[in-house]
């Protein structure tokens, strides 16, 4: 069965500080890799996706950037955090690669920024 | 595009009761859609998905949801809810030419007290 890592769980960094949030499948290949960001009160946001390694794709501008290194690795980065950057962070994979397969997620990262 | 629109925000209701969640929907392609959930600080789990046939779509937990393509509407049921049922819910759409890029609304929060 699939697995999707996150870490960390939680994580609370001041403003303009750099951040990497690191995301990896296990138990399948050649995923496709998504970022969702969840604000407070607020539904689940894509911000990022990937359908291959080096292949990155990006739904909305922002303060962020995402890199795949490896066919079952996905990091989300920022070289200067802002406070709006604050929120709950979910990776999600998408097994079966077609349009109704459900995306699985992991456990989430939640990032304070103070 | 298409958009989500989760009618209630917040949902009390007793345990044993029945409850519903509206979901309401815009888009001018054919879509799919899901219904998540979300126990606190966890990631999403799929409740159940609605492809193509029966408009009627059973899922776990006991919940089931109605897809009603005139009102463009897909509302979750329950008969009897428990305790454990205390969670966020999403609902969420994706076109069925496009893999991946769902579209959540804004998340109902249901709280099931004795």
């Amino acid at each position: 069965s699939q697995t999707i890592h996150q870490w960390p769980a939680t994580l609370v960094q001041p403003v303009g500080s750099p951040l990497s949030l690191e995301c990896t499948v296990e138990g399948t290949s050649n995923p496709n890799l998504y970022w969702y960001r969840q604000a407070a009160g607020r539904g689940l946001q894509l911000l990022f996706y990937s359908v291959g390694i080096g292949q990155i794709s990006s739904e909305v501008p922002q303060n962020l950037s995402a890199s795949r290194p490896q066919d079952r690795q996905f990091i989300l980065s920022s070289k200067k955090l802002l406070l709006s950057d604050s929120g709950f962070y979910l990776c999600a994979n998408q097994p079966g690669q077609t349009p109704n397969s459900p995306l699985h997620f992991g456990n989430g990262t939640r990032l304070t920024v103070t | 595009a298409q958009s989500v629109t989760q009618l209630d925000s917040q949902v009390p209701v007793f345990e044993e009761a029945p409850v519903e969640l509206r979901c309401n929907y815009s888009s001018s392609v054919s879509v799919y859609l899901f219904w998540y959930v979300q126990y606190p600080n966890q990631g999403l789990q799929l409740l159940l998905k609605y492809l193509s046939g029966s408009t009627l779509v059973k899922g776990i937990n006991g919940f089931e949801a109605e897809f009603n393509k005139s009102q463009t509407s897909f509302h979750l049921r329950k008969p009897s809810v428990h305790i454990s049922d205390t969670a966020e819910y999403f609902c969420a759409v994706t076109r069925t030419d496009s893999w991946g890029k769902l579209q959540f609304g804004a998340g109902t929060q249901v709280v099931v007290t004795p």
